[in-house]
């Protein structure tokens, strides 16, 4: 069974750290991109971040521009996403989701975690 | 960037009635690279459709999609009782931001 766990959040300062991790199971980690994408209590979605399966290639949200890092380690079958300099717009569930694509597409996102919930207040 | 708006907000139905949502674009969507997502509260967004029309795995065939350019549309032809939750459009062009729509809220009526 293809499975995403993410785990890492919690209650957090404004203008502090947190680093999210998401565990993946069922399928082959190094084949596949991965995305963060988030919802903010009673929000719709928001994408945060992309990665490449071999990590060569790495977009973000306007948003999360120079404050947020993805990155993953496909022997530990494991995404991650650290987020610095974090602000309360940033409160949310974060979810990591397995990216799907054709040739010449970015990903659409078949299974997603669970998600983690991030706040960001003091 | 390209925004997705999705109408109606909240579309109220009784089972068994066929629901007809409706995502539009800011510019054309490359490819009908356009995903469906479903939504139930307290969980994980959950794929149903991509490539405009293409069911995903396990996806009931009472949800269709259809559409391109601009337009798009997600119809459940016969509402059953655990359909009923909230859908997001999502584009995935060639180039970053992926964005997602707002969202229609299908409850009971």
């Amino acid at each position: 069974e293809v499975q995403l766990v993410e785990s890492g959040g919690g209650l957090v300062q404004p203008g502090g750290s947190l680093r999210l991790s998401c565990a993946a199971s069922g399928f082959t980690f190094s084949s596949y991109e991965m995305n963060w994408v988030r919802q903010a209590p009673g929000k719709g979605l928001e994408w945060v971040s992309y990665i490449s399966s071999s990590g060569s290639t790495i977009y973000y949200a306007d948003s999360v521009k120079g404050r947020f890092t993805i990155s993953r380690d496909n022997a530990k079958n494991s995404l991650y996403l650290q987020m610095n300099s974090l602000r309360a717009e940033d409160t949310a569930v974060y979810y990591c989701a397995r990216g799907r694509s054709t040739k010449r597409s970015l990903n659409w996102f078949d299974p997603w975690g669970q998600g983690t919930l991030v706040t960001v207040s003091s | 960037e390209i925004v997705l708006t999705q109408s109606p907000g909240t579309l109220s139905l009784s089972p068994g009635e066929r629901a007809t949502l409706s995502c539009r674009a800011s510019q054309s969507v490359s490819s009908s690279y356009l995903a469906w997502y479903q939504q139930k509260p307290g969980q994980a967004p959950r794929l149903l459709i991509y490539g405009a029309s293409s069911r995903a795995t396990g996806i009931p065939d009472r949800f269709s999609g259809s559409g391109s350019g601009t337009d798009f549309t997600l119809t459940i032809s016969r509402l059953e009782p655990e359909d009923f939750a909230v859908y997001y459009c999502q584009q995935y062009g060639s180039s970053p931001p992926i964005t997602f729509g707002p969202g229609t809220k299908v409850d009971i009526k």
